[in-house]
C-alpha cells in the first residue's frame, strides 16, 4: 500500500524567511503533484513533476523530485503572507499516474 | 473556460437519509474523479471514470455509495443511507491526459454534514 508522508504538518514562519516542505512516499512512482488549498476552498494545482530530477518554479515556490530517494520538496523563498495555506503533495500511480494518493497536508502560516 | 462545477455546495441531512451530489467536469475532460476529504486530511479517491466507464472504484463503499456518469460528461454520487461518519467534503475533479500525465482540476466541493 502506498503511503505518502509530509513534514512538517504545521509550519509557522515569518515573512522573508525560507523553508522547505518534504514529501516522502513508500513505493516507486515518477508522477508527483503539489496542490494548494485555502481554508474552505478547493485544491489548486501548483506543480506536476514527471521525472527524476524534475524541478519547477513559480514565483516564490520551487518543487523538485528525486524518484530514487522517493522524495519531493517544496521550497519557499522569502515567504509572504499570501502563501499561507495548506499544501498537499500527491503521488500518482496507475495509468500515467492518474491514481493519486495524497499526503496529510502541511498547514503553512506566514506571519508579518 | 469554466472550471469543474459541483452542487450543492452544502448539505445537511439526518442519518439514514439519502443524499446526492452532482458534478459537471471541464469541457473536453474525459476523466472524472470523486474524492472524499475528511477534516484535516488529504483527499481520498472514491471512484474514477474514463468517459462513462468506472475504471477504479476499489475505494468506493459499495454497500451505501453509488455513482454514475451516464453520457460520459456529468456525474452523480449518491449515498443511501447516510451515516454520521460520512460527514466530509466531497470533491469532484476532472483531467485530460497531456504530456503523459493526468493533471487534475478540482471543483469547489460539497460539504456534507450528517446529524
Amino acid at each position: 500500500e502506498l503511503k505518502v508522508e509530509q513534514n512538517p504538518l504545521f509550519l509557522s514562519m515569518q515573512e522573508g524567511k525560507n523553508y522547505t516542505i518534504y514529501c516522502n512516499y513508500s513505493t516507486t512512482s515518477d508522477r508527483l503533484y503539489w496542490y494548494r488549498q485555502d481554508p474552505g476552498k478547493s485544491l489548486e494545482s501548483l506543480f506536476v513533476l514527471l521525472s527524476n530530477g524534475a524541478v519547477k518554479q513559480e514565483g516564490r515556490l520551487m518543487a523538485s523530485l528525486d524518484t530514487k530517494a522517493r522524495l519531493s520538496t517544496l521550497h519557499i523563498t522569502a515567504a509572504v503572507h499570501d502563501l499561507s495555506a495548506t499544501y498537499f503533495c500527491a503521488v500518482g500511480k496507475g495509468t500515467s499516474g492518474s491514481r493519486l494518493t495524497f499526503g496529510e497536508g502541511t498547514q503553512l502560516t506566514v506571519n508579518p | 473556460e469554466a472550471g469543474v462545477v459541483q452542487s450543492p455546495r452544502y448539505k445537511i441531512i439526518e442519518k439514514k437519509q439519502p443524499v446526492a451530489f452532482w458534478c459537471n467536469p471541464i469541457s473536453g475532460h474525459n476523466t472524472l474523479y470523486w474524492y472524499r476529504q475528511n477534516l484535516g486530511q488529504g483527499p481520498e479517491l472514491l471512484i474514477r471514470y474514463e468517459n462513462e466507464e468506472a475504471v477504479d472504484d476499489s475505494q468506493l463503499p459499495k454497500d451505501r455509495f453509488s455513482a454514475e456518469r451516464l453520457k460520459g460528461v456529468d456525474s452523480t454520487l449518491k449515498i443511501q443511507p447516510a451515516e454520521l461518519g460520512d460527514s466530509a467534503v466531497y470533491l469532484c475533479a476532472s483531467s485530460l491526459r497531456t504530456s503523459g500525465a493526468y493533471e487534475q482540476y478540482f471543483g469547489p466541493g460539497t460539504r456534507l454534514t450528517v446529524t
